[in-house]
């Protein structure tokens, strides 16, 4: 199986502050990455597949990077909403897809 | 969307079944997974069932766990049996639209607990 290692596991920030939250695969999984936001009481949105495409409606400060084993995702200016647990998932493995430990984003 | 149901507290070594309704999206066109979320073990795939038919399993809960469909209820079905305490986990079902190697539209999630 594929490891997924996602660092930070949990981070302060401020509103307005440039987030950047990273994902290491234990092996290629060439650009088949999305990363998902995780809010208590609500079902988790995804925010970037193939490794860096936006899905509709989500906004555009959330950016993704990488390729191979190694993947970004940018929030460029926080926001109150964005508070949350961020997760990365491979999709690029016959099964099983594995996902990242989590990235949680706490106010400072 | 997907809401799922079914979810509660049931013994080590019982049995419990999950559903999974669509609407908006037809279970049969569709590959739809079940995923699973705990403390101590994080996100973990459980099992798929592609819009062909074929079905596939976790290790962790081969031999134990089944997925299924209802075309007509337009409904995706999860049997779990010999239940165990590290089963307990909140289960989310998600859909792959074939081909497109991401998870969306995701469940709220129905939350399983194993205990005695």
């Amino acid at each position: 199986d594929i490891q997924m290692t996602q660092s930070p596991s949990s981070l302060s920030a401020s509103v307005g502050d440039r987030v950047t939250i990273t994902c290491r695969a234990s092996q290629s999984v060439d650009r088949d990455l999305n990363w998902y936001q995780w809010k208590p009481g609500k079902t988790p949105k995804l925010l970037i597949f193939a490794a860096s495409s936006l899905q509709r409606g989500v906004p555009s400060r959330f950016s993704g990077s990488g390729s191979g084993t190694d993947f970004t995702l940018t929030i460029s200016s926080l926001q109150p909403e964005d508070f949350a647990t961020y997760y990365c998932l491979q999709t690029y493995s016959a099964l099983p897809w594995t996902f990242g430990q989590g990235t949680k984003v706490e106010i400072k | 969307q997907l809401v799922e149901s079914g979810g509660g507290l049931v013994q080590p070594g019982g049995s419990l079944r999950l559903s999974c309704a669509a609407s908006g999206i037809i279970v049969s066109g569709d590959h739809i997974f079940w995923v699973r979320q705990s403390p101590g073990r994080g996100l973990e795939w459980v099992s798929v069932i592609y819009s062909g038919g074929p079905r596939y399993y976790a290790d962790s809960v081969k031999g134990r766990f089944t997925i299924s469909r209802d075309i007509s209820k337009n409904t995706v079905y999860l049997q779990m049996n010999s239940l165990r305490i590290e089963d307990t986990a909140v289960y989310y079902c998600a859909r792959e639209r074939a081909g497109t190697r991401f998870l969306d539209p995701w469940g709220q999630g129905t939350l399983v607990t194993v205990s005695s």
